[in-house]
């Protein structure tokens, strides 16, 4: 089954307390790419990959860290969280660039106290 | 910069018709719909791209104005699975590959 996975689905952390989302998709896909989700501001997108080692800032990069070694795998590292950084991120793939349908991830909540 | 979607909620009955708007101040190369089930990952919808073609679910229909740099998406007889949070995404002509997606158009149908 084409699917994307990400682990753990919900979080709970402390302020400064290094963590790592990953992110997973068994479809080939060379596009993979982060947003987090709060309310009212919709969809942010946080970094992507157009391919291993090929990684370049969205919208809201600041705290957050992307590293892209396999073509599958592409996680994210909060590496000192705060908690405005508390939100709902989601991972997606696409098949090659931002002109293709992307598959999302079930979402990862992420609390830091 | 965020796409504006219009109207930012909407109640519909059963059977009725809706329109969802996206517009963008820059010039696009493509515009992307998904839905967003409360709770849920977005799923997709549609992509239009700049030149005409669309990829995307045959029971959806949309349209891309180029020149506006605005996309809509109509939802005919409405049905109760159609509930859910809109979201248009932007791709901009220019070589980046970065989606920006509006903040979403809350669509609620009721029987």
């Amino acid at each position: 089954e084409a699917q994307v996975t990400q682990n753990p689905r919900y979080l709970i952390t402390v302020t400064g307390k290094k963590l790592t989302v990953t992110c997973s998709q068994n479809m080939n896909h060379e596009y993979m790419s982060w947003y987090r989700q709060d309310p009212g501001l919709g969809l942010r997108q946080i970094y992507y990959s157009m391919n291993v080692e090929v990684t370049d800032k969205g919208d809201v990069p600041e705290g957050y860290k992307v590293s892209r070694k396999e073509k599958r795998n592409f996680p994210l590292i909060l590496e000192s969280p705060s908690p405005n950084q508390t939100s709902l991120y989601f991972c997606a793939s696409s098949s090659t660039t931002g002109g293709d349908e992307q598959y999302f991830g079930p979402g990862t909540r992420l609390t830091v106290t | 910069q965020q796409p504006v979607q219009s109207p930012q909620a909407v109640i519909l009955r059963e059977g009725e018709d809706a329109v969802i708007n996206c517009s963008s101040s820059k010039a696009l190369y493509s515009v992307h719909w998904y839905r967003q089930k409360h709770g849920e990952a977005p799923v997709f919808l549609m992509i239009l791209l700049k030149g005409g073609e669309q990829k995307g679910h045959e029971k959806i229909s949309a349209s891309f104005n180029e020149k506006k740099q605005q996309s809509s998406l109509y939802l005919t007889a409405s049905q109760l699975s159609y509930s859910g949070t809109y979201f248009c995404g932007t791709l901009f002509s220019g070589g980046y590959q970065k989606v920006t997606f509006g903040t979403g158009t809350k669509l609620q149908v009721i029987p």
